[in-house]
């Protein structure tokens, strides 16, 4: 299978904790996307990288939040200090630089107690 | 700024019968795009359709078709011939512009709706 993947698929912290995830995204795809989706709703957008660069950040992602892509392959999203608030479903997507198409993975459900 | 609204929050189908997924979206760009995708409950987002903004024929995929009005900025899913395997959340998305430049790419989201497909 040559499609999105994401770790964890599923992750359960204790508020104050540090979490981690990671997405590695279709092999030859370019920008990569986070986005985070609460119950009940759509994806909403968080950062979106070109190759290494990240290029936009939703006021969303709180300084609590940071995300790389060092190489410009695979990308982490880490959440520090986490909140009850933060608990989500965090979707990671993938598309060619100039596609139309974003792929998504099957995403990281975070539940902080 | 861009929006998608769905208004059908959920919504029930027989097997094999047809169903309209409705979809408005608002935005002051020329150029765009719009998507639909299905979620299932395992949650991964899976992409179905795609029609863009100058493209004069509606999009179909399979027994999936986009019947897209511009004039009255809707964007509805047509799932032809039911099946059970298509009971899911479905949203729809707009791709999203910089006002100056190129897209940034990033989706916009409507709220979803869920279909059940009965037997």
């Amino acid at each position: 299978d040559t499609g999105v993947s994401q770790d964890p698929r599923h992750k359960i912290t204790k508020r104050g904790q540090n979490v981690t995830f990671r997405c590695d995204p279709i092999s030859e795809h370019n920008r990569l996307y986070w986005y985070r989706q609460t119950l009940g709703q759509g994806p909403e957008f968080l950062t979106y990288f070109q190759n290494e660069a990240q290029l936009e950040k939703s006021r969303l992602l709180s300084d609590r939040f940071s995300a790389e892509r060092p190489k410009g392959s695979f990308s982490t999203l880490e959440i520090q200090r986490t909140e009850q608030g933060d608990s989500a479903m965090y979707l990671c997507a993938s598309s060619l630089l100039q596609g139309e198409t974003q792929y998504f993975g099957p995403g990281t459900r975070l539940l902080v107690l | 700024a861009q929006k998608i609204t769905q208004t059908q929050p959920g919504m029930f189908v027989q097997e094999k019968e047809a169903v309209t997924l409705d979809c408005t979206y608002d935005t002051s760009d020329q150029s765009y795009g719009l998507f639909w995708y299905k979620q299932p409950s395992s949650g991964e987002m899976i992409f179905l359709i795609y029609q863009g903004s100058y493209d004069e024929q509606n999009a179909t995929e399979g027994r999936y078709s986009l019947n897209f009005q511009k004039a009255r900025k809707s964007a509805n899913l047509v799932i032809s011939a039911s099946q059970l395997g298509d009971s899911a959340m479905y949203f729809c998305a707009m791709r999203d512009y910089l006002v100056y430049g190129g897209a940034t790419n990033k989706l916009i989201f409507g709220t979803g709706t869920l279909l059940a497909v009965q037997p």
